[in-house]
């Protein structure tokens, strides 16, 4: 199966910048993913890395690292909106490449 | 364009209760999934569908059904409701099984 681990909260100030990790095990990883979701509702899709680097996407950027079996999500300039909770999540092959979700990382923006 | 729709949105039920959830879509994607949600979890993959017809097990199965006798629209049973299901209920949509999944806004599910 599947497991990954990622911090449960994280808090900052507006304008900070926030990196939450991810490490995950996998037998047959084929990409790692980030989803937000506000307040439980619907999960949104943030990014998605299948090869080693640096995806970025506005203010949020997410790493990979599959030497490492660990990848980031960078959030920057954060803002109040961005009080969520991140979840990665794992596709892999032995699993006919369904996603595996992380128990998510709740981020907290102080004024 | 809607996107994905789940009905109900809330929902209380006794113990031994039967309900279905309904997840619909207007994207047109082949693949459908139902998640749950529990405090401090992720979301646990309950069942999926690649297709019209087609339904396959996921992580957490038992206790659930599914049908998928339109491409748009993926059901989720309980044929007799458990305190341990109470839950919140995802669907999602997804092109492939390797893309992007789209989600529903959820149904909250209170067993008593």
């Amino acid at each position: 199966g599947q497991s990954l681990e990622q911090p449960s909260e994280v808090t900052a100030v507006e304008g900070a910048i926030v990196q939450i990790n991810c490490t995950y095990q996998t037998s047959g990883f084929y990409g790692l993913s980030w989803y937000q979701q506000h307040d439980g509702g619907a999960p949104t899709f943030l990014s998605y890395n299948a090869l080693d680097g640096l995806e970025e996407t506005g203010r949020f950027s997410s790493f990979l690292s599959r030497s490492d079996s660990y990848g980031y999500l960078l959030l920057q300039e954060l803002q109040m909106k961005d009080s969520a909770s991140y979840f990665c999540a794992v596709r892999d092959r032995s699993s006919d490449y369904k996603l595996s979700f992380g128990a998510g990382t709740t981020v907290t923006v102080r004024a | 364009n809607a996107g994905v729709t789940q009905t109900p949105k809330f929902r209380v039920l006794k113990t031994g209760q039967s309900m279905t959830l309904l997840c619909a879509q207007d994207m047109n994607h082949e693949y459908m999934y139902w998640y749950r949600q529990d405090p401090g979890m992720g979301l646990r993959l309950i069942h999926y569908s690649v297709g019209e017809g087609t339904t396959a097990k996921g992580e957490v199965p038992d206790g659930y059904n599914v049908s998928r006798l339109k491409k748009q629209n993926f059901l989720l049973g309980l044929e007799s409701a458990a305190p341990s299901q109470t839950s919140v209920y995802f669907c999602a949509v997804g092109a492939a099984l390797r893309e992007t999944q789209y989600f529903g806004p959820g149904t909250r599910l209170l067993v008593l």
